[in-house]
C-alpha cells in the first residue's frame, strides 16, 4: 500500500500564475479531503468528496479556487490566480468512508511570491 | 472555523512523564479522533472514538470522551523524545460527514 499520494512535493510560484496540486488517494478509498494548513489558521478544510462527487466545498476560499475528482484514483486541486496569501501547505487525507479515519498524504508547500 | 479547541497549546515535559491534552468541541458528533503531525510531515491517525463509547485505550495511548461536556483528551502514559510531535483532535459534526481539526497541542518531550 503506497497511502496517499501528492505532487508536487513542494511549489514555488510567482503571484499571478495557475497552480496545479494533486493527489492519488488509496485504492479502494471513496472519500477524500483537501485541506489547507497556516499558522494563522491552523487546519482548514476546503472540499471533500464521496464517490468522485463534490460534497461540500463551503470551505474553499474563493472562486480563484478549484477541484476535480474525474476519477475514483485522481483529485486536482487548482489556484488561479495565486497569490502570496495562498501560500501555505496543502493536504490530502482519503477514506473508506466518510465516518472513518483520514490517511494524508505528505502534502504539498506551496510558496507564492 | 474551527470546530475543536485543543489545550494547551504548547506542553514540555520530561521523558517518562506523561502528556495529557484536551480537546473541546462545538456540536455534537459521531465520532471524534486524534491524530500526531511531526514537524513537516502528514497528520498521522492515532485513535477514533466512537459517540456512545466513553473510554478507549491503544498501546501508551488513552482517550476519554465526555459527549455531556462536549470534550475529549487524549493521555499518553510514559513519554519519550519520539512523541514529540503536535496533536489534533478531529470531529464530524454529525451529519456533515466531514472531519474538522482543532487547533492542535504541541507536545515536546525532553530527553
Amino acid at each position: 500500500d503506497a497511502g496517499v499520494i501528492q505532487s508536487p512535493r513542494h511549489e514555488v510560484t510567482e503571484m499571478g500564475q495557475e497552480v496545479t496540486l494533486r493527489c492519488k488517494p488509496i485504492s479502494g478509498h471513496n472519500s477524500l479531503f483537501w485541506y489547507r494548513q497556516t499558522m494563522m489558521r491552523g487546519l482548514e478544510l476546503l472540499i471533500y468528496f464521496n464517490n468522485n462527487v463534490p460534497i461540500d466545498d463551503s470551505g474553499m476560499p474563493e472562486d480563484r479556487f478549484s477541484a476535480k475528482m474525474p476519477n475514483a484514483s485522481f483529485s486536482t486541486l487548482k489556484i488561479q490566480p495565486s497569490e502570496p496569501r495562498d501560500s501555505a501547505v496543502y493536504f490530502c487525507a482519503s477514506s473508506l468512508s466518510g465516518l472513518e479515519k483520514l490517511f494524508f498524504g505528505s502534502g504539498t508547500q506551496l510558496s507564492v511570491l | 472555523s474551527q470546530q475543536g479547541e485543543e489545550d494547551p497549546q504548547a506542553l514540555s515535559i520530561q521523558e517518562g512523564e506523561n502528556a495529557t491534552m484536551n480537546c473541546s468541541y462545538k456540536t455534537s458528533i459521531n465520532n471524534l479522533q486524534w491524530y500526531r503531525q511531526n514537524s513537516g510531515r502528514g497528520l498521522v491517525h492515532l485513535i477514533l472514538i466512537r459517540s456512545n463509547e466513553r473510554e478507549k485505550h491503544s498501546g501508551r495511548l488513552r482517550v476519554t470522551l465526555d459527549t455531556s461536556k462536549k470534550s475529549s483528551s487524549l493521555l499518553i502514559t510514559a513519554s519519550r523524545a519520539a512523541d514529540t510531535a503536535s496533536y489534533f483532535c478531529a470531529t464530524d459534526p454529525s451529519g456533515t460527514y466531514k472531519y474538522i481539526f482543532g487547533t492542535g497541542t504541541r507536545l515536546k518531550v525532553l530527553a
